[in-house]
């Protein structure tokens, strides 16, 4: 069974406290894996795809990497703007829709 | 203006009322999906939509049915609602497949069943 368990569930950073969350899969051959972000009372914001193991990509201060397992999003010195549930997506094999989400990561970045 | 529009924005209806959620878009994607979102659970997908013509079940869909009125309308409606069904909806569109597209999600229904 295709599965996608984030970790932690939640975390507390200091403004400027470096950090990572992260994403790890099970899946029957991977299509892509996705990072959203979701701020309270809104709707998913799409960050980043990443499609094979080493693969990274950067946007701002956050910065995602890939293996053949899991997925981190490195938080570098994060601002409190950077406070949202963050969201792990699988594709995988099996048909075009077929996606599976995580349950997400709550960061809380203080001032 | 929003891509992805949804509405109404909150609901609160009674046990076996039918309820009509709607949402358009001007992304001019094909592709279009519901979705709901519970406290501790992952998005699940309830109905995808390739075209008019091209309504599929996803992972959820018992309760609920749907309507492609247009490439850039989509609505779900629960035809006798029950409380088990009182969570977040949101609606998305895509370029192409999911599996390796990324999605644009609207704002989002808060729906109450009582």
């Amino acid at each position: 069974e295709d599965q996608v368990t984030q970790s932690p569930e939640a975390l507390r950073l200091q403004e400027g406290e470096s950090s990572s969350l992260n994403c790890s899969y099970t899946v029957s051959g991977l299509r892509g894996l996705f990072w959203y972000r979701q701020d309270p009372g809104k709707g998913p914001e799409f960050l980043f795809t990443l499609y094979s193991a080493g693969e990274e990509k950067e946007k701002e201060r956050l910065k995602a990497t890939l293996t053949k397992k899991e997925s981190f999003l490195h938080i570098t010195a994060p601002k409190p703007e950077d406070s949202a549930t963050y969201l792990c997506a699988v594709g995988a094999q099996g048909g075009s829709e077929k996606l599976v989400f995580g349950k997400g990561t709550k960061l809380t970045v203080n001032p | 203006d929003a891509d992805v529009t949804q509405t109404p924005r909150n609901r609160i209806t009674k046990t076996g009322k039918r309820i009509m959620l709607e949402c358009s878009q001007t992304k001019g994607h094909d592709r279009m999906y519901w979705y709901r979102q519970d406290p501790g659970l992952g998005l699940r997908l309830i109905y995808y939509s390739f075209d008019v013509k091209d309504i599929n079940k996803g992972e959820i869909s018992d309760g609920y049915s749907v309507s492609r009125q247009a490439q850039a309308k989509f609505s779900l409606s629960l035809e006798s609602a029950i409380p088990n069904q009182t969570a977040l909806y949101f609606c998305a569109t895509s370029a192409g497949p999911i599996s390796y597209n990324e999605q644009f999600f609207g704002p989002g229904t808060r729906l109450t069943v009582l």
